[in-house]
C-alpha cells in the first residue's frame, strides 16, 4: 500500500475486554515496530519484528500484551483484560530495511480508551 | 537506557522567523537520528533521517545537523509558516539496539501569521 495502514483508529473498550489493533505495514517492508504513546509524551517502543520473526519485545508493559505478524506482513497487537492504563494511542511503523539505515513511516495510530 | 531530550517544550513564534529546536541524548554511540512532524491526532511524518557519519541533513526550509560526541541534534526551521505548526520529536536508537528507537517528547511549534 502507499502508506501505513491502521485499524481501528477509535477503540472504546471497558475494563477487562480484550482488544485487538491491526497494523498493514507499507508492502516490502521488512521491519515493524509498535509503539505507545500517551497524551503529550512521546512514543514509547512496545516490540520489533523482522519479517515474521519478534526479535525483541522488551517494551511490552505486561504479559497481558501480545504482538504477531504471522505472514511477515500484517501485524496484530493484542491486549488482553484491559486497564485504564492501557490508554494510549498505539503507533504502527514499518522500515524497509530495520532501523540500521532505514526511514521509519508511521501510521496515523489507533487511539484506545479504556473505561 | 537512551534519555532524549528536547528543548523547549513548547515555543510560539511570528510567521517568517528562522527557529531553532534542539534534541539531546545520552548515548552517543548512535547509528542514526530522526527527526520527525506530528499533526494533532495524526501519525508521525519522517522529516530528516540523519546518519551518524553524517554532520547534517537538508530538505527544503529544514536543515538538521548532528553532533554525535556532545549527544545533540538541532532542527533549524528557516523562514517559518503557520504551517509548519506542529509538535516536532526527535528519535535515536541506543548503540547497541539499533531498532529500538527512544523518543523525546517533542516541541510543541505554533507559527502565528
Amino acid at each position: 500500500g502507499a502508506g501505513v495502514s491502521q485499524s481501528p483508529r477509535y477503540k472504546v473498550a471497558k475494563r477487562g475486554q480484550d482488544v485487538a489493533l491491526r497494523c498493514d505495514p507499507i508492502s516490502g517492508h521488512v521491519s515493524l515496530f509498535w509503539y505507545q504513546q500517551a497524551l503529550g509524551q512521546g512514543p514509547e517502543f512496545l516490540t520489533y519484528f523482522q519479517n515474521e520473526a519478534q526479535l525483541d519485545k522488551s517494551g511490552l508493559p505486561s504479559d497481558r500484551f501480545f504482538a504477531e505478524r504471522p505472514e511477515g506482513s500484517v501485524s496484530t497487537l493484542k491486549i488482553q483484560r484491559t486497564q485504564q492504563e492501557d490508554s494510549a494511542v498505539y503507533l504502527c511503523a514499518s522500515s524497509l530495511a530495520g532501523g540500521f539505515t532505514g526511514e521509519l513511516f508511521f501510521g496515523e495510530g489507533s487511539r484506545l480508551t479504556v473505561l | 537506557k537512551q534519555e532524549v531530550t528536547q528543548i523547549p517544550a513548547a515555543l510560539s513564534v511570528p510567521e517568517g522567523e528562522n527557529l531553532v529546536l534542539n534534541c539531546s541524548f545520552t548515548d552517543s554511540a548512535i547509528y542514526n537520528l530522526q527527526w520527525f512532524r506530528q499533526d494533532p491526532g495524526k501519525g508521525l511524518t519522517s522529516l530528516l533521517l540523519i546518519q551518524s557519519s553524517q554532520r547534517e541533513q537538508t530538505s527544503g526550509r529544514l536543515n538538521a545537523s548532528l553532533d554525535k560526541s556532545s549527544g545533540r541534534s538541532t532542527l533549524y526551521i528557516a523562514a517559518s509558516q503557520p504551517g509548519d505548526s506542529a509538535t516536532y520529536l526527535c528519535a535515536v536508537p541506543p548503540g547497541d539496539n539499533f531498532n529500538k528507537f527512544y523518543f523525546g517528547s517533542g516541541t510543541k511549534l505554533n507559527v502565528k501569521p
